[in-house]
């Protein structure tokens, strides 16, 4: 299961986009890199996903380098609400095993 | 939430006491987990069950028994619980462990006191 690195806290101002970066130099060629949010004492909220290409939903957006050593996670617009710890994982489909680290504390200010 | 509930949401017990946490899915998912997360530290994940297997137990003292009677419904029986028992346990269901990608989703959560 691929270690991630990520810093341990950001500060982004509402309204602008809120860049986390993620490194996984580790990851192995079936790990899709997942992030998920936990809002305090809350169970972890799923973000998005990816295996190679850039990956967007509703609520962000998956930028993987073409290495897949590092990935970006984007929030367009951040807002109050999308201040959490944000993780970044290497999970593989074949064990079920999502390894938590730390994560990244955002903090949205006004 | 209605994805996946965990009941109760609180507990509070003593080390003698015996306890179960529930959690159910409505997401048609055929794999449950068991993850921990003390103050201040990453979640850790304790067991894995997929369609009714359990394939992983992560090292658990045997103080905590998880019972899988079918895909939707995980539980974790406690018994003589320690105070560093004391956490924030969390369930979460997957599609099915069966390679590529099986995205999990959590519940809210059992705050568990052992005093």
């Amino acid at each position: 299961d691929a270690k991630t690195t990520q810093p341990p806290s950001m500060d982004c101002a509402e309204g602008r986009a809120a860049n986390l970066p993620c490194n996984h130099s580790t990851i192995s060629g079936n790990e899709y890199v997942y992030w998920y949010r936990q809002i305090h004492s809350q169970g972890p909220q799923y973000i998005i996903h990816g295996l190679k290409n850039n990956e967007t939903n509703e609520m962000a957006s998956l930028i993987i380098t073409e290495d897949r050593k590092s990935s970006t996670l984007i929030l367009p617009h951040a807002t109050l609400r999308d201040t959490a710890v944000y993780y970044c994982i290497g999970g593989s489909g074949n064990t079920g095993k999502l390894i938590f680290g730390q994560g990244t504390t955002l903090q949205v200010k006004p | 939430e209605t994805g996946v509930t965990q009941t109760p949401r609180h507990l509070v017990m003593g080390m003698t006491n015996k306890k179960s946490l529930k959690c159910e899915q409505h997401l048609g998912h055929n794999a449950m987990y068991w993850y921990k997360q003390s103050a201040k530290k990453p979640l850790e994940l304790m067991f894995v069950y997929n369609f009714k297997e359990q394939t992983e137990n992560n090292s658990v003292p045997s103080r905590f028994s998880p019972e899988c009677p079918n895909s939707s419904h995980l539980f974790l029986h406690l018994h003589t619980l320690q105070p560093e028992d004391s956490a924030l346990y969390l369930c979460a269901s997957s599609p099915g462990i069966r390679g590529g990608t099986d995205t999990q989703y959590f519940g809210p959560g059992t705050r568990l006191t052992v005093l």
